[in-house]
């Protein structure tokens, strides 16, 4: 395996499930992102881990919990979620992002439909 | 409030050349970004910015204008598969990345 991968890359749940989405990174970098994908709106970052440690949670709701155990696996557990949560689940993964470019390589998504 | 604004949607036609705009408004700027996203696949990364003026990398060149807020990314000699979304991204003061909303490009033959 290379770059970003994400698993399931698709999943229908009811609202009182309890799922888990996993992303791995074989890149070797230290910093991995959960970002939300909406139609027609901009990324909206929720969790961010710099070597392991959560450094950002841009107010997301506890119905999403991330977990980071080692600097190439991420995880995003979820349960009780809302219909309006349904979007494409994106991970990413860089170098330090306080240096140079580091840019975001991104995993293929994980598209979430919650009935 | 942090704001990138782009084109929602452009079309342009195969062989032309196409310009899309991105400007900004971020607490703090450290650097700018262009990724494409094709429909169901994840964005790749096309080119940085932090220093103004001109970028180019084959086919694909950014410009940037840190005192406007202003950069765009220019696509020359179009090809059926640049048919994609183009994300502008801003890394703000707190080196977040602040995206816009992107911008589908349609091209035509």
């Amino acid at each position: 395996e290379t770059g970003v991968t994400q698993t399931p890359r698709h999943l229908v749940m009811g609202m009182t499930n309890k799922k888990s989405l996993k992303c791995e990174q074989h890149l070797g970098h230290n910093a991995m992102y959960w970002y939300k994908q909406s139609a027609k709106k901009p990324l909206e970052l929720m969790f961010v881990y710099n070597f392991k440690e959560q450094t950002e949670n841009n107010s997301v709701p506890s119905r999403f919990s991330p977990e980071c155990p080692n600097s190439s696996h991420l995880f995003l557990h979820l349960h009780t979620l809302q219909p309006e949560d349904s979007a494409l689940y994106l991970c990413a993964s860089s170098q330090d992002p306080g240096t140079g470019p580091n840019e975001q390589f991104f995993g293929p998504g994980t598209r979430l439909t919650v009935l | 409030g942090q704001n990138i604004d782009q084109p929602t949607e452009m079309t342009a036609t195969e062989g032309a050349i196409v310009q899309i705009n991105c400007t900004y408004q971020t607490s703090g700027f450290n650097g700018l970004f262009w990724y494409q996203q094709h429909a169901g696949e994840a964005p790749t990364f096309l080119s940085y910015n932090v220093l103004d003026g001109l970028e180019e990398k084959g086919r694909f060149s950014s410009f940037l204008s840190r005192s406007k807020g202003y950069s765009y990314l220019l696509l020359k000699e179009l090809q059926m598969k640049d048919s994609a979304s183009y994300l502008c991204a801003v890394r703000d003061g707190n080196y977040q990345l602040i995206w816009g909303a992107g911008t589908k490009l349609i091209i035509k033959p």
